[in-house]
């Protein structure tokens, strides 16, 4: 079975400090794909990246910056010098691989507060 | 584009009422998906589509039902509300993709309070 944990339920952080969500998954197939949402306070998720269980590669885009680790089945997500507006909820989520790969599993989600 | 719309916004039922929410999305996608958020539980699928006239179940379909006879609409029924559906619904959509890669597009939400 595939599984998704977020075991931070909430942060709260200062402006321009450094934060990472964690996220650790589970699942046996060997083909998966991994992706954080952000959920702002209007509501609407909206998607920040993809990543193919073959490709450990980290990312950066602006402050933001993913680390996947297949040997920890870990996807944290990091944001540097927060902003009041990176306050959200973040999901992490998973794909199994292949036709059915369609249906995503979500972790619980983090709330991230970033104070001013 | 006006991506995923849901209507309505906001919704009070009594317990036993029904009610149906609208998902339209404008950008030609197979996949259609509707989930519910409840705190601490993140996003739950309920029901979901893959194309035209078919639908599935997902993780949490009881006391749901739903339709989608238009490729851009994907309708979610309560036919005897609860006060366990009081929930923030999503529709989301996607396209197909055979590797399984595909991100979501979400709606704005529906919140719903069952009395």
């Amino acid at each position: 079975a595939q599984k998704v944990t977020q075991a931070q339920t909430e942060i709260s952080v200062v402006e321009k400090e450094d934060v990472t969500l964690d996220c650790v998954y589970e699942t046996r197939d060997t083909t998966y794909y991994l992706f954080w949402y952000k959920q702002p306070p209007s509501g609407e998720l909206v998607f920040l990246i993809r990543r193919n269980s073959f490709d450990e590669q980290n990312e950066i885009s602006g402050r933001y910056s993913w680390n996947f680790q297949k040997s920890t089945s870990s996807f944290n997500f990091t944001i540097t010098a927060s902003q009041v507006v990176d306050s959200a909820v973040y999901f992490c989520a998973l794909n199994k691989g292949g036709t059915g790969g369609f249906k995503t599993i979500f972790g619980a989600g983090t709330r991230l507060f970033v104070k001013a | 584009n006006a991506g995923v719309t849901q209507t309505p916004k906001f919704r009070v039922l009594k317990t036993g009422q029904s009610m149906t929410l609208l998902c339209a999305q404008d950008m030609n996608h197979e996949y259609m998906y509707w989930y519910r958020q409840d705190p601490g539980m993140g996003l739950r699928l309920i029901h979901y589509s893959v194309g035209e006239g078919t639908t599935a179940k997902g993780e949490v379909p009881d006391g749901y039902n739903v339709s989608r006879l238009k490729k851009q609409n994907f309708l979610l029924g309560l036919e005897s509300a609860a006060p366990s559906q009081t929930s923030v619904y999503f529709c989301a959509s996607s396209y197909r993709r055979s590797r399984g890669d595909n991100e979501q597009f979400f709606g704005p939400g529906t919140r719903l309070t069952v009395l």
